[in-house]
């Protein structure tokens, strides 16, 4: 089972910066088969990023992910107020799939 | 458009079954694979099932495998998630997904539906 771990737990900063998220992976994930999602209080998930990089229909490009193997990283470059939410990453090479543990992003 | 609508969450007690649908629309439904995920009360996301598009090829995590079993009607656009001797750890708001693409039993997601709540307690 690839474990998928994130950090930081919670990051606090204001509208505006730059929110930077890592994903660990505990071995390679292949074909860089990683997504990011997005998911507010009382929501679904929300697809951001599929296959490490590529964004997902409707996705603003404030938002970009990169990375490969078992790093990756989901960036936003100007953080909007709707943006303040919980981040997951998901890993679909291989079965089980399996996500992160999360990274809130909050309100310096 | 799309849409996920799942439906048959409940409270049940421990050892008891349920069975989960899930009715989908705005898109081809027997042409895509589909998976059930779920997440327990303040807690994060993990994987339940997949299915492939025909509903030949089924997944399951360690956590359900021997108690739950996915199946699709693909005359029906209908998703099912059948829960057998269900635990208290069993718990959760359980979401229907749409792989994000074609080909693969599984990927990731790129619609939800807006989930069902199974609660198992005595």
């Amino acid at each position: 089972e690839v474990v998928l771990t994130q950090s930081p737990g919670t990051l606090s900063l204001s509208p505006g910066e730059r929110a930077t998220l890592s994903c660990r992976a505990s071995q390679s994930v292949s074909s860089s088969y990683l997504a990011w999602y997005q998911q507010k209080p009382g929501q679904a998930p929300r697809l951001l990023i599929y296959a490490a990089s590529s964004r997902a229909t409707g996705i603003p490009d404030r938002f970009s992910g990169s990375g490969s193997g078992t790093d990756f990283t989901l960036t936003i470059s100007r953080l909007e107020p709707e943006d303040f939410a919980v981040y997951y990453c998901q890993q679909y090479g291989s079965a089980p799939l399996t996500f992160g543990g999360g990274t809130k992003v909050e309100i310096k | 458009e799309v849409q996920l609508v799942e439906s048959g969450g409940n409270l049940v007690q421990p050892g008891e079954s349920l069975r989960l649908s899930c009715a989908a629309s705005g898109f081809s439904f027997s042409s895509y694979a589909m998976s059930w995920g779920r997440q327990a009360p303040g807690k994060g996301l993990e994987w339940v099932s997949s299915i492939s598009d025909s509903g030949s090829g089924t997944y399951y995590a360690d956590s359900v495998k021997g108690r739950f079993t996915i199946s699709r009607d693909n005359f029906r656009n209908t998703l099912y998630l059948q829960m057998n001797s269900l635990r208290a750890e069993d718990t959760a708001v359980y979401y229907c997904a749409k792989r994000q693409g074609s080909g693969r039993s599984y990927g990731s997601f790129d619609y939800w539906g807006q989930g069902a709540l199974v609660t198992v307690s005595s």
